[in-house]
This record gives structure tokens, C-alpha cells and sequence, in this order.
């Protein structure tokens, strides 16, 4: 498959075990923000998103989690399995949902 | 099956030979945008199309040209290659309406790119 990074910040958690990514976005106008999933050799998957005016949201076994004070957003996922092993990116999306920026990335390593 | 599809898949070209990357989408989205992805640098966007015939630069647009003649279809042209451009490209699609509280982009599975 395409390999989508070299040097990635990588998180290794133990199947079962719950995982946090986190993720810190530039610019304090952006009011819409989304987690994405990428394996590899495949596009960019939806997760989850949130906008500004919510600090929480949860799907099913995520939670994202969005502090505007510092600028931070995070993503929870309960129970880890090993088909959560890819690479996750968040994005900001600023100018009414025209612009969207990506972080560099985190790879999620889920060992059996 | 709703999906957006990318071709070609792989292209191995050379500094100058103007190529083209369709993208087309099954979904009657009117925001289409292209990205580029590189190791280290996530994925950054060079063109996007809020609908037809209503295009704009994204972060990266030099380089690259894009045409967004019916709703479906969002093609990529670079006229004029060079070796800076090689990278993994992706094409998305989302209902693109700014009312819309939410708002999924669907992503091609990507084209390799090497211009030598």
C-alpha cells in the first residue's frame, strides 16, 4: 500500500485498551473540525466531527473532545481493536466550510 | 455504490509533459476539492469547487489547474510538471452546502504521482 508518512508520531496501545489522539489546530477563527482515518494505501475516512460552539461530541466508541481556550482537539476511541490501526489526521475548516487544513498526522499501532 | 473515483491510480511522468487526473463523484455533491499529501506535511489543499464553474486556490495552487464544467467532475491539470509536484494526490467530495451544520467529505483512494 502507499505509505502516507515517514517519522509519524505513533501511539501504541494494547487491543481493548482505550486510545487518545490528540491534536493542536493554528487558528483560533477555524469553527469546524473533523478527525479522519487513513489506512493504508486508501483515502482519508471520515470519523467524527464537531463545531466550535460544542466542546463534545461522541459517536460510536469515539468521542471527540474540543478545547478553544488552548486550541486543542482530541479523540477518544473505547475498547481499541486491531482494525483501528491506521494513520489519524484532525482538520480545521475555517470560511464557512470552503478551506479545510490537516494536522501532519498520528499513527494509532493497536498490538493483539 | 456511492464513491468518488480517481484515474489513474499511478502515473510515472516527465518534467513539462502536461497530464491530467479526473475525478469523478456519484453522489450530487456540489463542493469538490483536490489535496496533495506528503510524508511529514499531512495533507494540504491545492484547488476546491463550491460548484459548477466555481473554482479557488486552496493553500497550494501554484502549479495547478482545475476545471469544474458539470457537477461530477473535477479534473486536475498540470501543465507544465515538474518534480516538486510528485506526491500522492486525492480528490474529495462533499454536499458542500454552508448552511449544513455537518458536513462529510468522501475521499478517491488517491493518485501516485512521480514526475522525473
Amino acid at each position: 500500500g502507499e505509505s502516507v508518512g515517514l517519522h509519524l508520531p505513533t501511539l501504541s496501545v494494547q487491543e481493548g485498551d482505550n486510545s487518545i489522539i490528540n491534536c493542536a489546530y493554528s487558528n483560533s477563527a477555524s469553527d469546524y473540525f473533523i478527525w479522519y482515518k487513513q489506512e493504508s494505501g486508501k483515502g482519508p475516512q471520515f470519523i467524527i466531527d464537531i463545531r466550535s460552539n460544542m466542546d463534545k461530541r461522541q459517536g460510536q466508541r469515539v468521542t471527540v473532545l474540543l478545547n478553544k481556550t488552548v486550541k486543542h482537539l482530541s479523540l477518544q476511541i473505547a475498547a481499541t481493536q486491531p482494525g483501528d490501526s491506521a494513520v489519524y489526521f484532525c482538520a480545521e475548516n475555517i470560511d464557512n466550510f470552503n478551506k479545510f487544513y490537516f494536522g501532519s498526522g498520528t499513527k494509532l499501532n493497536v498490538k493483539p | 455504490e456511492a464513491q468518488v473515483t480517481q484515474n489513474p491510480r499511478y502515473l510515472i511522468t516527465v518534467t513539462g509533459k502536461k497530464l491530467t487526473v479526473t475525478c469523478s463523484q456519484n453522489m450530487n455533491h456540489e463542493y469538490m476539492s483536490w489535496y496533495r499529501q506528503d510524508p511529514g506535511l499531512g495533507l494540504r489543499q491545492i484547488y476546491y469547487s463550491m460548484n459548477v464553474e466555481v473554482t479557488d486556490k486552496g493553500d497550494v495552487p501554484e502549479g495547478y489547474k482545475v476545471s469544474r464544467k458539470e457537477k461530477r467532475n473535477f479534473p486536475l491539470i498540470l501543465e507544465s510538471p515538474s518534480p516538486n509536484q510528485t506526491s500522492l494526490y486525492f480528490c474529495a467530495s462533499s454536499l458542500g452546502l454552508a448552511a449544513q451544520t455537518y458536513n462529510e467529505q468522501f475521499f478517491g483512494p488517491g493518485t501516485r504521482l512521480t514526475v522525473l
